[in-house]
């Protein structure tokens, strides 16, 4: 079983849906969390870090679940430009300890 | 600031040649990794380099070595590439948690 898993997807929704990732890791130890946006052919750039409490900027809202070990993104009123794939890092104390989901698909429609 | 630089961009070996790939950032930072992409796969992270002088194997180092030149600079090198090598290569910096993400090197084994 991975450590950090993340449905593939692609998920195609139509633009000005609310769409939802979740990501399931394995490590209760895990300390960190974060979402990463990569756009096709180009480097991972940071999305949002997720806070126990739940942190939201602009239309996007990221949660996390310690007991049920997930962290969830919402994106609410979809744009075309956020077209990407999607990927959820998990970190723990060490430097080394950073692991990155396989990342999910998203495609918005006009 | 450039922020972190790899090259090449591309790159096409033979099996059996060596190559090393160059990474730096400008953002005094004192952790560098070195990952792969591979479809499905994820990022793996091949070495890491906590602060300048030390290094360490991460997921995937058979096959790569790495030198951390300085603070500015964390090379890594293939010393008889092979098929199984072909993949996108990373390079990133953190000062603490986020990383920053070069542009990658596109590396095709024939």
């Amino acid at each position: 079983r991975k450590e950090v898993e993340q449905d593939p997807g692609p998920f195609n929704v139509p633009e000005g849906a609310t769409v939802a990732f979740n990501c399931t890791y394995s490590n209760s130890a895990s300390q960190s969390f974060f979402w990463y946006r990569q756009d096709c052919r180009k480097e991972p750039k940071l999305l949002m870090s997720v806070y126990s409490s739940g942190n939201e900027d602009g239309r996007f809202t990221a949660q996390l679940n310690r007991a049920s070990q997930y962290i969830s993104l919402l994106i609410r009123d979809s744009k075309l430009s956020d077209s990407a794939t999607y990927l959820c890092v998990v970190s723990y104390s060490s430097a080394s300890k950073i692991i990155f989901g396989s990342g999910t698909r998203l495609s918005i429609r006009p | 600031n450039a922020g972190v630089t790899q090259t090449p961009k591309f790159q096409v070996l033979k099996t059996g040649q060596s190559m090393t790939l160059q990474c730096a950032q400008d953002m005094n930072h004192n952790s560098m990794y070195w990952y792969r992409q591979d479809p499905g796969m994820g990022l793996r992270l091949i070495y890491y380099s906590a602060s300048e002088g030390t290094t360490d194997k991460g997921e995937v180092p058979n096959g790569y070595n790495v030198s951390r030149l300085n603070k500015r600079e964390f090379s890594l090198r293939l010393e008889s590439a092979a098929p199984s090598q072909t993949s996108v290569y990373f390079c990133a910096s953190t000062p603490d948690r986020e990383q920053f993400f070069g542009p990658g090197t596109r590396l095709t084994v024939l």
